[in-house]
């Protein structure tokens, strides 16, 4: 069974730009999580999805959304760049929300 | 704020059972231990989780005082692929609060 996928792998962007980072979870999983990893702060909680909608967000800023589509995919978009944003982005899922989520690998987003 | 306390490192020869102990002192009775643990460059690799007995699969074994107040993470024969940093969660076991608060975790060192 193929895990969880995110892509790209790794992304460079300049300050001010927009940058949107994709998902595929795991097979039969609807619920999809994100978060940011970052040498400072660890990894930190930014917005849960299950069936198409937000069910959880974190203390993250306006400029970082999110969606689901229906068939479980997730995407991220992070709008206005700055150079703090510059993180690992990890996306998990899991069959239903209460289940042991599995994560990806990751997108590194460097922001130069 | 994470909601447990784990050493910052630890040392463990290669073969021998790895013991990561975890303190969880204010959980409550409907929230569950996790474990995970991340290996450089990669996503945190769920390993195990429990309420209140003890569990086993095959990557490890779980156990939970009966005041549920500590655990510890038994690698019961450890190669130096195991060393990673394994984080301890408690997370609330509804449908309502699927995001996982990470700590600093427990740097693991696998030495031959």
């Amino acid at each position: 069974k193929a895990g969880v996928t995110q892509t790209p792998r790794y992304l460079i962007k300049t300050r001010g730009q927009q940058v949107t980072l994709s998902c595929s979870p795991i097979s039969g999983h609807r619920s999809v999580s994100w978060y940011q990893q970052t040498p400072g702060q660890g990894l930190q909680f930014l917005f849960e999805y299950f069936s198409e909608t937000q069910r959880n967000k974190g203390n993250f800023p306006g400029r970082f959304s999110g969606r689901q589509f229906s068939n479980s995919r997730s995407e991220m978009n992070v709008s206005t760049l700055e150079l703090g944003d510059s993180a690992l982005y990890l996306c998990a899922s899991s069959q239903k929300p209460n289940q042991p989520q599995h994560f990806g690998d990751g997108t590194r987003l460097s922001i130069l | 704020d994470a909601k447990t306390t784990q050493p910052t490192s630890m040392d463990c020869a290669e073969g021998r059972a790895a013991n990561l102990p975890c303190n969880h002192s204010t959980i409550s009775g409907n929230e569950y231990v996790y474990w995970y643990r991340q290996i450089h460059s990669q996503g945190p690799q769920y390993i195990i989780h429990g309420l209140k007995n003890n569990e086993t699969n095959e990557m490890a074994s779980l156990i939970i005082t009966e005041d549920r107040k500590s655990s510890t993470l038994i690698l019961p024969h450890a190669t130096l692929r195991d060393t990673a940093v394994y984080y301890c969660i408690v997370r609330v076991a509804d449908q309502g609060a699927q995001k996982l608060v990470f700590g600093q975790g427990t740097r693991l060192t696998i030495n031959p």
